[in-house]
């Protein structure tokens, strides 16, 4: 049974800093991992998606990469901004639409 | 685009009562439809899988009586919350996906309250 885990599950940096956060998967049988940001009461905003052949995704200040075999993703979050916080949560998809979030890790990022 | 919408955004019922949500892929047609919920500060849960046309799949542990699923279009699905009691508030969020790229376009979720 395919179990996503997230660390740290909360983060507080000051403006500025260059920060990395953590997703694990049990199974590396997945299909695709996605990257997620959710603010207060929101809903879902797809960040990045890293297909199993990939090993990275960029957009703009994000870059996240992916370890099959070692069950890891990372989220990487270049010159943090106050804007950016929020909950950042990662999907692992094992196939058939099978989707297993994490919990999450809620991010801070101080003026 | 791949936008997906809800309705209502958020709701407040009485217990015993009934609640319906819609989901609808307002630029795509969308196969495959799927209804997670949330509780605060915990991560989505799937409660099923609908395709249109089709009875739903449920989640071990969802009560498909409670939470009754119709996908009547290619572009809608709706969630109603039967005989609401408290311990079913919460964050409801539907997805979407376009044919077989497993990649999911999610709505800005419903909040339900029931008192």
């Amino acid at each position: 049974k395919q179990e996503v885990t997230q660390i740290p599950a909360a983060l507080s940096v000051p403006e500025g800093e260059n920060l990395v956060l953590n997703c694990s998967f049990t199974d590396s049988a997945i299909y695709n991992l996605q990257w997620f940001r959710q603010d207060p009461g929101k809903g879902l905003t797809s960040l990045l998606l890293i297909q199993s052949s990939q090993r990275e995704q960029t957009s703009g200040r994000l870059n996240a990469s992916l370890d099959k075999s070692s069950g890891r993703s990372t989220l990487y979050i270049a010159a943090s901004q106050p804007g950016d916080s929020a909950t950042y949560l990662c999907a692992a998809n094992t196939g058939g639409f099978k989707t297993i979030f994490g919990a999450g890790t809620r991010l801070f990022v101080k003026a | 685009g791949a936008v997906v919408s809800q309705h209502p955004s958020w709701v407040i019922c009485k217990s015993g009562t009934s609640v319906k949500i819609e989901c609808r892929s307002l630029d795509f047609q969308a196969t495959t439809m799927f209804w997670y919920r949330q509780f605060p500060k915990q991560s989505l849960m799937l409660m099923a899988t609908s395709n249109e046309g089709s009875k739903a799949t449920y989640e071990q542990g969802v009560e498909k009586d409670k939470f009754l699923i119709n996908h009547a279009s290619l572009t809608l699905s709706t969630l109603t919350v039967t005989s609401a009691h408290p311990e079913d508030s919460s964050f409801y969020i539907c997805s979407a996906a376009k044919d077989r790229d497993y990649e999911q376009y999610f709505g800005p979720g419903t909040r339900l309250t029931v008192t």
